[in-house]
C-alpha cells in the first residue's frame, strides 16, 4: 500500500537549519507524482508549506516559506526534502509530506519539529 | 490568498443523527477552464494523520462510506453525514487546491454527545 514516510524532525534553536526527507514506497511512477508538505502547530489546524512537481522543475511556496525554505526531489530514491533555513519558534509544528498532484490522497504520519531557545 | 471559513467550529452530535459542515470560500473554487470545483474535505482522527474524505467539491475518496456526502456552489460548500457514527469524530477541514498557495479551513470538531 502507499506508504509515506517523515524524518529529520528535532528540537532546534532559532535561526537553525533542518532537512526534512519524506520516503515513498508503495506504488509506481513515483516521478508521476507532485508532493506537498502541510505543517500542524501544537493544537492548531492545518497550514500547507511547499509542494514539488514530477521532475522537480516546478516549485511551490507559502509566503512564509519563501527565502527560507527549499523543496527537492530524487525520484530514483523516491524521496522529497524541505530543507528549512532560518527557523523561527513559529516554524515549530508536526511537518507531514502528502501525495498530490491532485487531491492530498495519502499522508504519512509526520515529524515534528519544535524551534526553540 | 484565499480564505476558507468553516461553521461551526465545534459539532456535538448524538449518534445516528444527521450532521453538516459548512465552507465558504473568499474566492470562486470553479475553474473555467474545465468546469471543476477545486474543493476538497479532509478528516484527521485523534492522534491521526489526516485522511482524504471528499475531492473536487463531490467524489467520495475510496473507502470513504456512502453517509458522507458534499456539495455546493463556487463559493458555498457542504459536507454532511446522513447518520453519525461514534468513528467519525475528529477535525474536518475543507481545502481548495485551485490556486497556490493551497489553503485549509480552520477545521471543524466534531464530537459524540
Amino acid at each position: 500500500q502507499v506508504q509515506l514516510v517523515e524524518s529529520g524532525g528535532g528540537v532546534v534553536q532559532p535561526g537553525a537549519s533542518l532537512r526534512l526527507s519524506c520516503a515513498a514506497s508503495g506504488f509506481t511512477l513515483f516521478n508521476k507524482y507532485g508532493i506537498h508538505w502541510v505543517r500542524q502547530a501544537p493544537g492548531k489546524g492545518l497550514e500547507w508549506v511547499s509542494f514539488i512537481l514530477f521532475e522537480g522543475s516546478n516549485r511551490f511556496y507559502a509566503d512564509y516559506a519563501k527565502g527560507r525554505f527549499i523543496i527537492s526531489r530524487d525520484n530514483p530514491k523516491r524521496t522529497v526534502y524541505l530543507q528549512m533555513n532560518s527557523l523561527r519558534v513559529e516554524d515549530t509544528a508536526v511537518y507531514y509530506c502528502a501525495r498530490g498532484g491532485g487531491p492530498l490522497d495519502h499522508w504519512g504520519r509526520g515529524t515534528l519539529v519544535t524551534v526553540s531557545s | 490568498e484565499i480564505v476558507l471559513t468553516q461553521t461551526p467550529l465545534s459539532l456535538p452530535v448524538t449518534p445516528g443523527e444527521p450532521a453538516s459542515i459548512s465552507c465558504r470560500s473568499s474566492q470562486s473554487l470553479l475553474d473555467p477552464d474545465d468546469g471543476k470545483t477545486y474543493l476538497d474535505w479532509y478528516l484527521q482522527k485523534p492522534g491521526q494523520s489526516p485522511q482524504l474524505l471528499v475531492y473536487t467539491l463531490s467524489y467520495r475518496a475510496s473507502g470513504v462510506p456512502d453517509r458522507f456526502s458534499a456539495s455546493g456552489s463556487a463559493t458555498d460548500f457542504t459536507l454532511k453525514i446522513n447518520r453519525v457514527e461514534a468513528e467519525d469524530v475528529g477535525l474536518y477541514y475543507c481545502a481548495q487546491r485551485l490556486r497556490f498557495p493551497y489553503t485549509f479551513g480552520q477545521g471543524t470538531k466534531l464530537e459524540i454527545k
